[in-house]
């Protein structure tokens, strides 16, 4: 079946040093792949989404790559900052009956910013 | 999380009890839909609803749930007959009527626990 999976449970990152958290999917049927940062009792949040006919896609200290070959997505986030400390999801969106979008999201990895 | 309200926030029932869990999407948007997250895990989707219209409820338990987005007022998550494991996080999310990954807004959620 369908399911999006993440490589790493737990990362812990020194303060200023770059983060990379991995994710693995098994479904290629999606338009769009997103992160989302999660922190303790809140809702998710999104970071940031990249096409499926994209591999690269940079934001403000964030950059998602897809490899489609391997079906593997990456986030790093660049001069990893105490805040930055959540958990972190990635998930994959597509389209429905409807005109909606169904996220299948991944189990997620606790980044822990170590000052 | 731009501005889906989502009450109680805390909820807690006992066994056989009824929950209730209510959402006032984004202004304006007309698509809505429920997520539960167990401890530990990512979201699950459970159901896509427009305004008095259930379009896909494929992920909705087949007893006991079921939930409603009247012409006015909230969306409702309805829980009838509560068990110990109902207890999660339910999170709301609405979406206008375009398509993609970054329209996608979640509330705080609904913590619902049962004792």
């Amino acid at each position: 079946g369908e399911s999006v999976g993440l490589h790493l449970p737990t990362l812990s990152v020194q303060e200023g040093d770059n983060s990379i958290i991995n994710c693995a999917y098994s479904n290629s049927a999606s338009d769009y792949f997103i992160w989302y940062k999660q922190e303790s009792g809140k809702g998710p949040q999104f970071i940031i989404d990249i096409r499926s006919n994209m591999d690269k896609r940079q934001g403000q200290r964030v950059t998602v790559l897809l490899n489609k070959t391997v079906k593997h997505l990456s986030l790093q986030i660049a001069a990893t900052q105490p805040g930055d400390s959540a958990v972190y999801f990635c998930a994959e969106n597509y389209a429905i009956t409807g005109g909606g979008n169904k996220l299948t999201f991944g189990t997620g990895t606790q980044l822990k910013v170590e000052l | 999380n731009a501005g889906v309200m989502q009450n109680p926030r805390h909820l807690v029932r006992r066994r056989g009890q009824e929950a209730r869990l209510r959402c006032s999407p984004v202004k304006g948007h007309s698509h809505v839909y429920w997520y539960r997250q167990l401890p530990e895990e990512g979201l699950k989707f459970m159901v896509y609803l427009q305004k008095e219209n259930i379009i896909d409820e494929s992920g909705m338990p087949k007893e006991r749930f079921s939930a409603e987005f009247p012409k006015e007022g909230p969306s409702i998550l309805r829980i009838q007959q509560v068990v110990r494991g109902d207890s999660a996080a339910y999170f709301c999310a609405s979406s206008p009527l375009d398509r993609g990954g970054n329209t996608i807004y979640f509330g705080e959620g609904s913590w619902l626990t049962v004792v």
